[in-house]
């Protein structure tokens, strides 16, 4: 398996607070990105990276922001979690940019109540 | 917006026997490719089709390309139990170049009965 680590595995929060995933890889792949399953909707992308403080909007990214400090490491952030965040959340990477298979997380079952 | 539409949503049969699925697409794409996701788990790679091939095989998965109807199918050889999962299509829309991720549909939910 690739080495990309998503923390916490799950979590239940409350309206209004702030979470923060993480997405911790040993590949040192430039390419991470975030995205949300939801039942009927498949996977959408939420946010991705193309490197280190570099990244940029996906389908679906109000309410998120993200950070990428270190090659390694991509943070999700619910500035203010709503129930309409609860979902999946599974971090993906790339080596190079598209062209090849992206490798998965576990994810992170978020409930927000 | 969805790029990948897979049909159909569900599929269930017996062992042994084979399951096609097929996923249908709206932009040019560099690149299809197939994962495969076992309940509660993370997406898998299966198999990368790139847009100048028609047909590319792995094991018991066979998966086609046809641009010119922007769909893909994929074939599931003589099934196990063990292929019980979701499968989802995605694509590497070619304008994009890429970077800004894959596009995934909605996925087939594939029941192997023993």
């Amino acid at each position: 398996d690739a080495g990309i680590t998503q923390s916490p595995r799950h979590k239940v929060t409350e309206t209004g607070t702030p979470v923060t995933l993480r997405c911790h890889q040993t590949e040192n792949h430039r390419y991470m990105y975030w995205y949300r399953q939801d039942p009927g909707h498949g996977l959408r992308l939420i946010h991705y990276s193309y490197g280190v403080k570099d990244t940029d909007k996906g389908e679906v990214s109000d309410g998120y922001s993200v950070s990428r400090s270190k090659t390694e490491d991509f943070l999700l952030t619910l500035e203010s979690a709503t129930s309409s965040q609860t979902s999946v959340y599974f971090c993906a990477i790339t080596p190079t940019q598209g062209k090849t298979e992206a490798f998965f997380g576990q994810g992170t079952r978020l409930t927000v109540v | 917006s969805q790029q990948g539409e897979e049909d159909p949503q569900a599929l269930s049969i017996q062992e042994g026997e084979n399951a096609t699925m097929n996923c249908s697409y709206k932009t040019s794409i560099n690149n299809l490719q197939w994962y495969r996701q076992n309940s509660g788990r993370g997406l898998v790679h299966l198999i990368l089709i790139r847009s100048n091939e028609r047909e590319k095989h792995s094991g018991r998965l066979r998966v086609t390309l046809d641009t010119s109807k922007k769909s893909s199918s994929l074939l599931i050889t003589a099934s196990r139990a063990a292929d019980t999962a979701s499968y989802f299509c995605a694509t590497d829309a070619l304008a994009g170049g890429g970077a800004d991720g894959l596009t995934f549909g909605k996925g087939t939910h594939l029941i192997i009965q023993p």
